[in-house]
């Protein structure tokens, strides 16, 4: 039963480029959720998708956004990269309802040059 | 809002003895709270999460927490380290009847284990 998968593992963009992140939902799962995770600090929510749609958002700027396919993987892209959005991007999936937990994937590192 | 304050952002114990790391939180709401692990370069693992009922609860490899609300508080214990427990250590919290999507994390404890 493969995990949270997440592609690439690793990415350096220079400031001002774009950047697409990958992610694969656990199997049977339906709900894709986003987040950031700047070094030394905790993981801060970016957004969640179900049923193709942004269902929640963090403070993050529009230049953060995302999609779902009906297979349920999820992309998160980045346009006009900072220095700051240097950090491990991590996907979390889980099933609907409020008794299920997040599966967290390995994370995606991106370095802003 | 939510939040989550962890005290400490290092504990080093010795291999035997009690971790004990801390967590506090703030919620206008029945908070559901958690505690997960993150081992280098690996996304995060639930070790243990309080919804309703008992207060003490009990998770994987050896760990248990306890909420207790008069302190808001979920710190998580165990009471023989090993070597293995090295990780960094994050608490979190999200709102009862919310979905479990929206979690609000700690900066994390990294716990450092010693021979």
């Amino acid at each position: 039963d493969a995990g949270v998968t997440q592609s690439p593992t690793h990415l350096i963009k220079t400031r001002g480029q774009q950047v697409t992140l990958r992610c694969s939902p656990k199997s049977g799962h339906d709900t894709v959720s986003w987040y950031q995770q700047a070094l030394g600090q905790g993981p801060q929510f970016i957004f969640q998708y179900y049923e193709e749609e942004e269902r929640q958002r963090g403070n993050f700027p529009d230049r953060f956004s995302g999609h779902q396919f009906p297979n349920y993987s999820s992309e998160l892209n980045v346009n006009a990269l900072l220095l700051g959005d240097s950090a491990l991007y991590l996907c979390a999936s889980s099933l609907p309802g409020s008794n299920s937990p997040l599966h967290f994937g390995n994370g995606t590192r991106l370095t802003v040059t | 809002a939510q939040s989550v304050t962890q005290l400490g952002s290092h504990v080093s114990v010795s291999e035997g003895a009690l971790v004990l790391l801390r967590c506090n939180y703030s919620s206008s709401v029945p908070p559901y709270l958690f505690w997960y692990v993150q081992y280098p370069n690996q996304g995060l693992q639930l070790l243990l999460k309080y919804t309703t009922g008992a207060t003490l609860v009990k998770g994987i490899n050896g760990f248990e927490a306890e909420f207790k609300k008069s302190e808001t508080s979920f710190h998580l214990t165990k009471p023989s380290a090993h070597m293995s427990d090295a990780a960094e250590y994050f608490c979190a919290v999200s709102e009862e009847g919310s979905t479990l999507g929206r979690l609000y994390f700690g900066r994390g404890t990294q716990l450092t284990v010693w021979p």
